[in-house]
Order: C-alpha cells, then structure tokens, then sequence
C-alpha cells in the first residue's frame, strides 16, 4: 500500500515559534508537495518539491519554507508562527510531473494561539 | 490567476437521490480530477479525464469533463451514507507541476 505520512495529526503552538510539519513517502515519488486547506478556499499550494534539494514556490509561500535533503522525506517550516497560519496541512506526493495522481497524507491541523 | 469555482457549496440530501456537482473555470486545463474527503483524511482521487467531452462511470458515479476543458460535472445516482464527504475537483496545466484545486462540495447523505 502506498502511504504518505504526517508526523503530527494535531498541533497547537504559540505565536512566535517556530514550527516543523514533517512528511514522509514510501512510494518513491519524484514529486511532493505542501498545501493548506482552508474551508471555503480549497486547497492552496505553499511549495512543491521535483527533487532532492529541488523546491518551487507555490501560490502562498509567504511565512513559510521547506526543506528536502532526502528524496522521501518534505518538510514544511513556520518559521515564526502567526495565528493567521491556523490551519489544516496537507502533504502529498506524486509520480508523474504531469497528470498524476497525487496522494495525500492525513493532514496536520495547527493551531496558533 | 486560476480559480476552480465548485457548486453547490453544501448539499444535504436523503439516501436514494440523485445530484450533481459542478466545476468550473474559465481558464483550458489538460486534465482535471475529482477527489474524495472524507473527515480526518487527506483527499482521495476518484477519477481524472483528460479528453473534452470525456465521461467515466465509477459505479454510481459519473464524470464528465466539458467539451472545452474549462468545467466538469459529477453526478452520483442513488446516493448512499458512505458518499458523504467533501468533493474536490482539481485541474491540471500540461507542463507545470501545478494542480488548481475547487473549493469544494461538502455532501451529507443521510439515511
């Protein structure tokens, strides 16, 4: 079965520290990705990564920055967390660069207070 | 900027109707895809069409991608508690890495 891993499901933090949303794929997967889910908005990409050490800016980079130093492991990093970060984190990877599917962990909801 | 408009937002309905969800744009995408939610998981895909015009049937679930790829529809005949969930479409542009996604179609069957 292929599994896309979320290290924390929930997270609660205070304004001003700083954050580390890990995620981990066993599918060997070129391609990961990080989006937010907020209700009403869908699903906005932060970063994606199409190889090691490889990251592109998404829609919504502002407040945030990844790290890929292994090719099944993206991490996500808040580096000062602020309240409007509140939020459900999506991790997925995926195959192909074009049309393929993507599969998603479970999510991690942090809570900025 | 890209936007994926879903419709209905919400839908709560009884066990045995029929409904459909719509997607979408004004923008031409080479693929789109429908996924599934379900609460405390990530999204789960159903489908992806890739022809303008193209249908698929999943079961009690069809999809359809419009003639322009620019919109989608998934109708779900006879619904069941077990499609409740919130429905996402997510379009795609052949040769970026970018997947738009819908806002999304919260859908509550009830028996």
């Amino acid at each position: 079965d292929v599994k896309v891993t979320q290290s924390s499901r929930y997270l609660v933090k205070r304004t001003g520290e700083k954050v580390f949303l890990e995620c981990v794929q066993d599918m060997d997967h070129e391609n990961m990705f990080w989006y937010r889910q907020d209700p009403g908005l869908g699903l906005r990409l932060i970063y994606f990564s199409y190889d090691v050490k490889m990251k592109e800016k998404g829609d919504i980079p502002e407040g945030y920055s990844v790290s890929r130093e292994k090719k099944e492991r993206f991490s996500l990093i808040l580096e000062s967390a602020s309240t409007n970060q509140t939020s459900m984190y999506l991790c997925a990877s995926s195959l192909f660069r074009n049309t393929g599917e993507l599969f998603f962990g479970e999510g991690s909801r942090l809570t900025v207070l | 900027t890209q936007l994926l408009e879903q419709s209905p937002q919400f839908l709560s309905i009884q066990e045995g109707e029929n409904l459909t969800v719509y997607c979408n744009s004004s923008s031409v995408f080479s693929s789109l895809q429908w996924y599934r939610q379900e609460p405390g998981e990530g999204p789960v895909l159903l489908v992806t069409v890739v022809t303008g015009g193209e249908v698929k049937k999943l079961k009690r679930l069809t999809f359809q991608f419009g003639d322009a790829r620019k919109d989608s529809s998934l109708h779900i005949t006879a619904a069941q508690p077990g499609d409740t969930g919130l429905y996402l479409c997510a379009g795609h542009t052949s040769g970026t890495y970018k997947y738009i996604f819908g806002t999304g179609t919260r859908l509550k069957v009830l028996a």
